[in-house]
């Protein structure tokens, strides 16, 4: 089936700091991905939809000066939260639109557990 | 507009007993519906779908029918597993994303 990767599954950093989450589609083109912010009570919100060779489409209330995503390849997304603040922390996870038995679904990256100290 | 209520849990079990999730749902034409599931430290993973009406979707011993009278999917396990303690999510499909419930949050003892 179609994989996607995400790149760090954890990290740790101070207040102020940037820090870059990669989405990977292993074993498929995905022409859309999907950010994913997922709070402690578990409900999942949307971020933002990342559209390759094109900006990113924003879900209301998240800042895209923060949030900064880049869709550079069939292959790639990024999303780096800029100017960390404590928060930020929280489960970040990315989706992919693929092909699947002729019609598209969405596969879902492992996520990324970000804290900011 | 589209939007997908599920019973917020959490659920506790004991190995063996019966489960049901219930689902309703609210949408704009005629959507496929999902349930994921998230195993703890883990991202989500599609359990079943169903893409229209009256279909039944099933794995793993879950099934979950689109009822399309009553706007439900509800998700149904006859018999639970320790390893079945996760979150499940219910979705149903927008134009191009997925509209998630808020997940309900099952523990099966032994």
């Amino acid at each position: 089936g179609a994989v996607v990767s995400q790149h760090p599954s954890w990290v740790i950093c101070k207040s102020g700091t940037s820090v870059k989450i990669e989405c990977r589609s292993l074993d498929f083109q995905a022409t859309t991905m999907f950010w994913y912010r997922q709070f402690p009570k578990q409900s999942l919100m949307l971020m933002a939809t990342s559209n390759e060779g094109s900006k990113a489409t924003y879900e209301q209330g998240v800042e895209k000066d923060k949030f900064l995503i880049n869709h550079a390849s069939l292959t790639l997304s990024t999303l780096t939260v800029t100017s960390a603040h404590p928060e930020d922390s929280s489960f970040y996870i990315c989706s992919a639109n693929g092909l699947a038995g002729g019609s598209y679904e969405q596969y879902f990256g492992p996520g990324t557990r970000l804290t900011v100290t | 507009g589209n939007s997908v209520t599920q019973m917020e849990g959490p659920v506790t079990l004991s190995e063996e007993a019966f489960l049901t999730i219930n689902c309703t749902y609210t949408a704009t034409g005629y959507p496929s519906l999902f349930w994921y599931v998230q195993y703890p430290g883990e991202g989500l993973q599609l359990l079943l779908k169903a893409t229209k009406a009256d279909d039944k979707g099933s794995n793993k011993g879950f099934e979950a029918t689109y009822r399309k009278e009553t706007t439900s999917f509800h998700l149904e396990k006859g018999s639970v597993q320790v390893s079945d303690s996760a979150v499940y999510f219910c979705a149903l499909s927008g134009a191009n994303n997925l509209f998630f419930g808020t997940g309900t949050r099952l523990t099966v003892i032994p």
